[in-house]
């Protein structure tokens, strides 16, 4: 089984400041890690991915994430907020299991950029 | 390349009805998954296709449905609507139905209020 954890619903930060999105994850497998963007009344958009390979992704928009295994966590960050980053942000496992996958999203963090 | 496009936006339907949702792939994209997506549940998985099959099942009960064509368009129905599907319902499509990195492509949704 997976499971992933967002910690805070919210996030509020001034623009211009370090972005910082919590996501903590469960699986029993290696797992593929996933960060997704969904802006009001449209569907989610890929950020960045981790598969295999180097723990420090980039991603679009200037997000980046790390995949610390023996802290089972992969935050987002960002440098500088900027206005137009204000969405909501999902963290999202894949794991193989007996050969199947059902992937697994957190409930998401609601980003607020204060100008 | 056109993205995943859902049919209809926006649909109202009344207590005991059925109603069936439209989704269509990306070009070349064999697997399609359907989420629903509530602010008291956050994503859930209902169900993917690959091929006109399907290969994996999330914990919905038997009123949803849903079918894939041989050129991978897809339906999803619901019967006997209950005031709690009232929801956004995403669909998903992805290029590799083998490869659990592939990343998801989501069309904007389908918001389904039922009164």
């Amino acid at each position: 089984a997976q499971s992933v954890t967002q910690l805070g619903s919210h996030v509020s930060v001034s623009e211009g400041a370090l972005v910082l999105l919590r996501c903590n994850y469960s699986s029993s497998v290696p797992p593929y890690l996933f960060w997704y963007v969904q802006y009001p009344n449209q569907g989610l958009q890929l950020l960045l991915k981790y598969t295999t390979g180097a723990t420090l992704v980039k991603g679009i928009n200037g997000f980046e994430a790390e995949f610390k295994k023996s802290e089972t966590s992969f935050h987002l960050t960002k440098p500088s907020a900027h206005m137009s980053d204000a969405a909501e942000y999902f963290c999202a496992v894949r794991a193989t299991s007996g050969g199947s996958y059902i992937p697994t999203f957190g409930r998401g963090t609601s980003l607020i950029v204060h100008p | 390349k056109a993205g995943v496009t859902q049919t209809p936006r926006y649909l109202i339907k009344t207590r005991g009805q059925q109603v069936t949702l439209s989704c269509s792939p990306i070009s070349g994209h064999r697997s399609v998954s359907w989420y629903q997506q509530t602010p008291g549940q956050g994503l859930q998985f209902l169900f993917e296709y690959f091929s006109e099959t399907q290969r994996n099942k999330g914990n919905f009960p038997g009123r949803f449905s849903g079918r894939q064509f041989s050129n991978s368009r897809s339906e999803m129905n619901v019967s006997t609507l209950e005031l709690g599907d009232s929801a956004l319902y995403l669909c998903a499509s992805s290029s590799t139905g083998d490869s659990y990195n592939s990343p998801l492509h989501f069309g904007n949704g389908t918001r389904l209020t039922v009164t």
